[in-house]
């Protein structure tokens, strides 16, 4: 089945610790986000590629850095990671940018605990 | 621009139906709708893009109203398999881009 692969499903890491979140898909979808979603709130959109096209929130930390490097690969490194970063990193994908929107597949999620 | 959910939670019985909501200030291009359970990841329900529109499958419809404000999601004989979280999501004329926003997500609980 074409899914969406998130790992790892559980990452500790150490207050400001370098950590990597990886994200694949075998949908073909051109767009790949990344969520961060915190307990009982929504999924809060980090930043999106449309194709090499990288689009960072404006509200996203300088902490957080993405890289693409290929359709089907996606990572998110969080620099130095703070205890207010622990959260649930959800990463999608969608089949197309632009309007209307396609909907969104999310991964399972990498829960994200530091110590 | 984040939507508006209502209610927050709710609490209901095996068989009882419910209505969730989610409204903007401003029209909309469209209203995705998710489900999430705890721990899992969202999954897609609908998406309604046309004012008037009403679409949904098996107990679980939604409509998009004529000014494209406000969407509501119906679940008829609610079944225990639809407690979760739900997220309406919603991408609006206000936006600078095509990215979704989500509402703070309301919490279904179906008991026995």
């Amino acid at each position: 089945d074409a899914m969406v692969i998130q790992n790892p499903r559980y990452q500790v890491t150490q207050f400001g610790k370098p950590v990597t979140l990886s994200c694949s898909q075998t949908l073909n979808h051109n767009v790949m986000y990344w969520y961060q979603q915190k307990s009982s709130q929504a999924p809060k959109l980090l930043f999106h590629y449309y194709d090499k096209d990288f689009n960072n929130e404006a509200d996203t930390p300088d902490n957080f850095q993405s890289r693409r490097p290929n359709t089907s690969f996606c990572f998110l490194d969080i620099r130095s990671p703070g205890l207010g970063d622990a959260a649930m990193y959800l990463c999608a994908t969608s089949r197309t940018a632009g309007r209307p929107n396609s909907p969104l597949h999310f991964g399972n999620g990498t829960r994200l605990t530091v110590t | 621009q984040q939507p508006v959910q209502s209610p927050q939670a709710v609490i209901l019985r095996e068989g009882e139906d419910a209505v969730i909501n989610c409204s903007s200030s401003k029209a909309l291009y469209s209203v995705h709708w998710y489900r999430q359970k705890h721990g899992e990841a969202p999954v897609f329900l609908m998406i309604l893009l046309k004012g008037g529109e009403q679409k949904g499958h098996d107990k679980i419809s939604a409509s998009f109203n004529e000014k494209k404000q406000q969407s509501s999601l119906y679940l008829t004989a609610s079944q225990l398999s639809y407690s979760g979280t739900y997220f309406c999501g919603t991408d609006s004329f206000m936006n600078r881009d095509d990215k979704i926003i989500f509402g703070k997500g309301t919490r279904l609980h179906i008991l026995p």
